[in-house]
């Protein structure tokens, strides 16, 4: 069975600060990850995935994802906020040849002044 | 390269009724997958078509359908609506040997 744990449902980061949210899944074979973000009323943007190589992979938007294999984790991060990033954040999973793609439960983020 | 269309993009209905949603994926992607998306249950994967044949199919009843047309182009039906179908349905689709999925913007369906 495959899953994907969001653990935090909503952040809050101040303009400028720092960004990192957490991702951890379960998938039985190679995982192919990703993180999709959503704008209200909106469809799944990709930011980023990771198929395999490199475990520090960059995406759009400044945006760069992580993989640690012996942590089941794939964290998002970006070193400088803007406040166009507020937004909703999926990770998700899936795996080769296997299109049915699950999701985590979505970080809500917030951008303060 | 137009991206992943849907239509409509809303759509009310009432209970008992049913609905045809349509998308139209990136040209040359041959797979596409339907999810619904609600507050209460998240993203939820429904099916996957590729060369109009139903690959992959999640864990709903079967009410929901769907069926993909010789140009990939897909739709997805849902008969005898209930409160509970009010969601975003999204569709994305996939090349052929990729694993990266483009959505498209959603059809928000609102059951009354």
């Amino acid at each position: 069975a495959q899953s994907v744990t969001q653990p935090d449902i909503h952040i809050t980061v101040s303009e400028g600060a720092s960004l990192e949210l957490r991702c951890n899944y379960s998938y039985g074979a190679t995982p192919y990850l990703f993180w999709y973000v959503q704008s209200p009323g909106q469809g799944l943007q990709l930011l980023l995935k990771y198929f395999s190589g490199d475990t520090l992979v960059q995406g759009i938007k400044g945006f760069e994802a992580e993989f640690k294999r012996s942590q089941s984790s794939f964290n998002l991060r970006k070193p400088s906020v803007h406040w166009s990033d507020a937004a909703e954040y999926f990770c998700a999973v899936n795996g080769f040849g296997n299109e049915k793609l699950t999701f985590g439960t979505g970080t809500r983020l917030t951008i303060i002044p | 390269k137009a991206g992943v269309t849907q239509t409509p993009r809303y759509l009310i209905k009432t209970r008992g009724q049913q609905v045809t949603l349509s998308c139209s994926p990136i040209s040359g992607h041959r797979s596409v997958s339907w999810y619904q998306q609600t507050p209460g249950q998240g993203l939820q994967f429904l099916f996957e078509y590729f060369s109009e044949t139903q690959r992959n199919k999640g864990n709903f009843p079967g009410r929901f359908s769907g069926r993909q047309f010789s140009n990939s182009r897909s739709e997805m039906n849902v008969s005898t609506l209930e409160l509970g179908d009010s969601a975003l349905y999204l569709c994305a689709s996939t090349m052929e040997g990729q694993n990266e999925q483009f959505f498209g913007p959603g059809t928000r369906l609102t059951v009354l």
